[in-house]
């Protein structure tokens, strides 16, 4: 099945500064790569995806990017804000087929200092 | 809308016990899922159905059974509950065709198991 490494587990930044936390996955039918924010006590909220269609997705401060070749994508946030402090989580999973199953990385803890 | 529900929020089970954690959906999303976050890890698929009478295993599936009888409700059952089922569990739902893949998490329901 799929396989799902993320890095790094932890993450300090200063505010202001970008941040990035990179996936790598193993199944290469894997065709939609969503990033999950979850704050400390809450439910994880979708912050953006990519299908496997695209390189690159932006969305105001945050970026993904996917590398299909190397099988690797990355979530890019930039002018961090305190309330970017959380964990982040990478997912893989493929579209189409029997269920929309995510597999999770482990997971980054994003923690930006004022 | 209410989204995605899940009741109880919190519960306390003796082992050996049993107990039906709740899901349900008022989006008519066809596909419904399982997962479980143990302390500082990703969240682990345990089960999932891809519509009413259609149900399948996951990564983590022993322990527990569902049943998806109507398209709004999707329960996991523990059937004899066991330490290592302590967790937090999280359903979640979406369209579940190719072009809506986006999956809405519920707030979970935190279980401890003496």
């Amino acid at each position: 099945g799929e396989n799902v490494e993320q890095h790094p587990s932890t993450l300090s930044v200063q505010e202001g500064d970008s941040a990035v936390i990179k996936c790598t996955y193993s199944d290469s039918a894997s065709n939609y790569f969503p990033w999950y924010k979850q704050e400390l006590g809450k439910r994880p909220q979708l912050i953006i995806d990519i299908r496997s269609n695209v390189g690159e997705k932006k969305d105001q401060r945050i970026a993904v990017t996917l590398n299909k070749t190397a099988k690797h994508f990355s979530l890019h946030i930039t002018e961090t804000q305190p309330e970017d402090s959380a964990v982040y989580f990478c997912a893989a999973s493929i579209v189409g087929a029997a269920g929309n199953k995510l597999t999770f990385g482990g997971g980054t803890r994003v923690l930006v200092k004022p | 809308n209410a989204g995605v529900t899940q009741t109880p929020k919190f519960q306390v089970l003796k082992t050996g016990q049993s107990m039906t954690l709740q899901c349900a959906q008022d989006m008519n999303h066809e596909y419904m899922s399982w997962y479980r976050q143990d302390p500082g890890m990703g969240l682990r698929l345990i089960h999932y159905s891809v519509g009413a009478g259609i149900t399948d295993q996951g990564e983590v599936p022993n322990g527990y059974n569902v049943s998806r009888s109507t398209t709004e409700d999707f329960p996991l059952r523990l059937l004899s509950a066991a330490p290592s089922q302590t967790s937090v569990y999280f359903c979640a739902s979406s369209y579940g065709d190719d072009y809506q893949e986006t999956q809405y998490f519920g707030p979970g329901t935190r279980l401890l198991v003496l």
